[in-house]
């Protein structure tokens, strides 16, 4: 079936260090999500990518998909304490219904 | 205007015992979810809706009923608790039909459940 698998698991920063979490799925894609979710608190939803080789910027969030639609990764620069938490990936394989999570990478920021 | 809405937010059971978590959300979405959170597991789908009167299966729902009666409300039922299913359980819903592509997805607060 359907797997996304997202690297690394965990990360700790110093505040101000940039942080890069990667997803790489074993079906094409026909959009990815990304989420945050504060300690203690639900996902929240942050952006969607759909076409192929797409890049989006919140602020200092950088978001890609990957030419294949098969990866992709949020690159976050100078790293902000408000920062902390899990992020996840969640991809829905072309033609299918189905949005699958990644198991998340959770960032901790030393001030 | 509330969003998606689950009670009760916390809960102890003992094994055996039987509950059922409400999931109520006012944004008029087609689709709703329940997963669970286990650490280091990411969310897992339990069962999932693409509307009203329509329950399916997702990758663990194993020990799980489901019933959607009315298009805002999601029931997740545990018939029989065991200490595995001590979890933190999240109901989701998004925008959807027929053509139209994955829409994000709105989650409530969370049910932390333990069972003894």
């Amino acid at each position: 079936g359907q797997q996304v698998m997202q690297i690394p698991q965990y990360q700790h920063v110093q505040e101000g260090e940039d942080f890069t979490t990667y997803c790489n799925s074993s079906t094409t894609l026909s959009n990815i999500q990304w989420y945050k979710q504060r300690p203690g608190g639900h996902p929240v939803f942050l952006i969607q990518l759909v076409k192929s080789g797409e890049v989006k910027k919140q602020k200092r969030l950088t978001f890609q998909f990957g030419e294949a639609k098969k990866n992709s990764s949020l690159h976050i620069t100078a790293t902000q304490t408000t920062d902390v938490g899990t992020y996840f990936c969640a991809g829905t394989r072309t033609g299918g219904f189905k949005t699958i999570f990644g198991a998340g990478t959770r960032l901790f920021v030393k001030a | 205007n509330a969003g998606v809405t689950q009670t009760p937010k916390f809960r102890v059971l003992k094994t055996g015992q039987s509950m059922t978590l409400l999931c109520a959300q006012d944004m008029n979405h087609e689709y709703m979810y329940w997963y669970r959170q286990d650490p280091g597991m990411g969310l897992r789908l339990i069962h999932y809706s693409v509307g009203e009167g329509t329950t399916a299966k997702g990758e663990v729902p194993d020990g799980y009923n489901v019933s959607r009666l009315k298009k805002q409300n999601f029931l997740l039922g545990l018939e029989s608790a065991a200490p595995s299913q001590t979890s933190v359980y999240f109901c989701a819903s998004s925008g959807g039909g027929v053509g139209v592509s994955n829409q994000p997805q709105h989650f409530g607060d969370g049910t932390r459940l333990s069972i003894l």
